[in-house]
């Protein structure tokens, strides 16, 4: 199995919801990483979790909230979100987190309304 | 066909030709150099990855380079074909756990 799944494939929210989005891997994968993607532009890079904790938050702003339960499972939950946060939200895996291959799932496409 | 740099973010190749794809890159520390492809509606997929100490690697039909003095890195791919059709991204890694992604070109394969 070398899948990312990510669930749900579309969103849509008002500013006042809060959703969360799911990603699952079951490679064994100890790196899981979470993108945003706007249209026509590459992936920028959220968070990172190292063996189920949080290494890296690239200045995210707190409405976005990530949690990893489990080594197989990273969440993203979202609350107060804006129009601005539409975007497809990227889950990536790797082997560890020194491993340039990783593994893309196909992505939430999230609107924000 | 060749791309030439960002500032030309879309490649149109016949069928059977070979491809060159251009990145440049700023981290003069990186480790690692990666291409990914992403077609439609996917997210993106590794293509091959080359470390900093080495200035060529291949794969199946493709073969990046890399040219630490002027900060260059390409994708060539052999013998395009249809399904070659997406946007590449160079991305790079600094030894750490951060991935960082180019602009990106989209290739255009005609049949």
């Amino acid at each position: 199995d070398t899948e990312v799944t990510q669930t749900p494939k579309h969103l849509v929210m008002g500013m006042t919801n809060k959703k969360s989005l799911k990603c699952e891997q079951h490679m064994g994968h100890r790196a899981m990483y979470w993108y945003k993607q706007k249209a026509k532009k590459p992936p920028e890079l959220m968070f990172v979790y190292s063996y189920e904790k949080l290494s890296i938050n690239e200045s995210v702003p707190s409405r976005f909230s990530p949690e990893c339960p489990n080594s197989s499972l990273l969440n993203l939950h979202l609350h107060a979100l804006q129009p601005e946060d539409s975007a497809l939200y990227l889950c990536a895996s790797s082997q560890d987190p020194g491993n340039t291959e990783a593994f893309f799932g196909q992505g939430t496409r999230l609107t924000v309304v | 066909g060749e791309s030439v740099g960002l500032h030309l973010p879309t490649l149109s190749v016949q069928e059977g030709d070979n491809s060159i794809i251009n990145c440049a890159y700023s981290n003069s520390a990186s480790d690692y150099f990666i291409w990914y492809k992403q077609e439609s509606g996917k997210g993106p997929q590794f293509i091959i990855d080359i470390r900093s100490n080495m200035d060529k690697r291949q794969g199946q039909r493709v073969t990046v380079l890399l040219n630490k003095t002027v900060k260059h890195l390409s994708l060539q791919i052999a013998a395009t074909q249809p399904g070659d059709s997406a946007v590449y991204f160079c991305a790079e890694n600094t030894g750490g756990f951060k991935t960082i992604f180019g602009a990106g070109t989209r290739l255009f394969v005609k049949a």
